[in-house]
């Protein structure tokens, strides 16, 4: 039973490059969400996707920032013309299917160390 | 929105003693509080959670604490040990706020053999 997997892992960018993050989600959710660490804090919300639909972007930053969840295939957050502000652990986090505010518990991936030349 | 407040930021303590961490949240709303544990370059791992219609929690080692009327919880770990030394994160979810968590500012915790 496979965990959130997100790829990849590191991935180093030049300024004004395209960074492309993937996460799929354990098997069995269908709820996806990105959050952005900084060094040395805490874990801040971009978006919460599920299957096709973008439910809640309020954490993301309104340019270059873009998030799709596909009906086929993992969910995809995209960074246009790269920043070294944007440096960070990018995490995805899934939680199983079930009615709106169930409570289920959200479980991380590996995270993606993104670093800006 | 939800604010969720951490303390301290580092704790140390020696292997064996008791460790606890506080939280405080703003939003009465909310009524999902998990906890998590980062070890360095890794996930944050869910260690334990609690929903609003308890006021504690166990698992082994591990407790939460929940006071709904002054809006904070607690982690309480006993009997530390060397593999307890990670950051800890709480975190708390509104049921109007899509499901996100608001995470607080983590601590790190230092296990002194």
């Amino acid at each position: 039973n496979a965990g959130v997997m997100q790829n990849p892992r590191h991935l180093v960018r030049r300024r004004g490059q395209e960074a492309r993050l993937r996460c799929s989600p354990m098997k069995g959710h269908s709820h996806v969400y990105w959050y952005r660490q900084l060094p040395e804090e805490g874990l801040k919300f971009m978006v919460y996707l599920q299957k096709e639909n973008i439910i809640d972007e309020s954490g993301m930053p309104k340019e270059r920032f873009s998030a799709e969840f596909p009906k086929e295939g993992p969910s995809i957050l995209r960074i246009q013309q790269v920043v070294r502000g944007d440096s960070a652990a990018y995490f995805c986090a899934s939680s199983p299917n079930g009615v709106p505010y169930s409570n289920q518990p959200q479980h991380f991936g590996d995270g993606t160390r993104l670093s800006i030349l | 929105g939800e604010n969720v407040e951490q303390h301290p930021s580092t704790l140390s303590v020696q292997e064996g003693d008791s460790a606890v961490i506080k939280c405080t949240y703003s939003d009465s709303a909310s009524n999902y509080f998990p906890w998590y544990k980062q070890e360095l370059g890794k996930r944050p791992q869910l260690i334990i959670d609690i929903r609003s219609n308890v006021g504690e929690k166990k698992d082994q080692r591990i407790a939460v604490t929940l006071n709904k009327t002054a809006k904070h919880f607690s982690l309480h770990i006993t009997e530390t040990q060397p593999e307890d030394s990670a950051v800890y994160f709480c975190a708390a979810r509104s049921p109007f706020g899509n499901e996100k968590l608001t995470f607080g500012t983590g601590t790190r915790l230092t296990i002194i053999p």
